[in-house]
């Protein structure tokens, strides 16, 4: 079957940084997504990784290993309005749409 | 509008009632994707349109479920007789075939409760 394991919830300190794991069995692999989403609101893309490694964008960092079905979602200096949830999905095959999600970090930000 | 919009934002029903949905996607996007949300809960996917081709349906829960989208733009989703059960938030997604990474852009979500 197909699965995406995330941690219910997490918390951190302002201006720490976190990482947020992400492990998946699909039965093919064709990309892996982060999105945020603040309590109450639509979920926003935050990242895409398809290959092996660390793709960096600001503050936010995405890693992916496909040998291991593994991610994580790295938060560095950590702002109070970082406190969301963290979806991690996952596309299994190449050219379909839809999305396999995992059921979401909650991450809680204490100052 | 530039993103995706969802109405109405909220919708109270007695249990029973038939409720529609709407989904306006950005335009010129290809695909358009129904979600459900059930509080603290992961996405659930509905149903998914993609250009001219026939609906993936296999997300629906039951077939007091269905959903439709017109000129290849604006969708509904309807839900008959509803039930206790369905209330969530339920939100719609479109993305562009061809674009970098495909990714799904959201709308504001409705909010449903059933009585």
């Amino acid at each position: 079957g197909q699965n995406i394991d995330q941690p219910t919830e997490m918390t951190a300190t302002e201006g720490a940084i976190v990482q947020i794991n992400c492990t998946y069995q699909t039965s093919g692999f064709n990309g892996l997504f982060w999105y945020q989403q603040h309590a109450g609101e639509a979920p926003t893309f935050l990242s895409y990784n398809v290959l092996d490694g660390l793709e960096e964008k600001g503050r936010f960092s995405s890693f992916l290993s496909r040998s291991k079905g593994y991610s994580y979602l790295l938060l560095k200096e950590l702002q109070m309005k970082d406190s969301a949830s963290y979806l991690c999905a996952v596309r299994d095959e190449p050219g379909n749409y839809q999305l396999i999600w995992g059921a979401g970090t909650k991450l809680i930000i204490k100052p | 509008g530039a993103g995706v919009s969802q109405s109405p934002s909220n919708k109270v029903t007695e249990k029973g009632k038939d409720v529609e949905l709407r989904c306006d996607p950005i335009s010129g996007h290809t695909a358009l994707y129904w979600y459900r949300q059930s509080l603290g809960q992961g996405l659930e996917f509905l149903i998914y349109f993609q250009g001219n081709s026939a609906p993936d349906k296999s997300g629906l829960p039951s077939d007091r479920f269905s959903a439709e989208r017109t000129g290849g733009s604006v969708s509904t989703l309807t839900i008959q007789r509803t039930q206790q059960e369905d209330s969530a938030v339920y939100l719609c997604a479109s993305s562009l075939w061809g674009s970098s990474y495909n990714e799904q852009f959201f709308g504001p979500g409705t909010r449903l409760t059933v009585l």
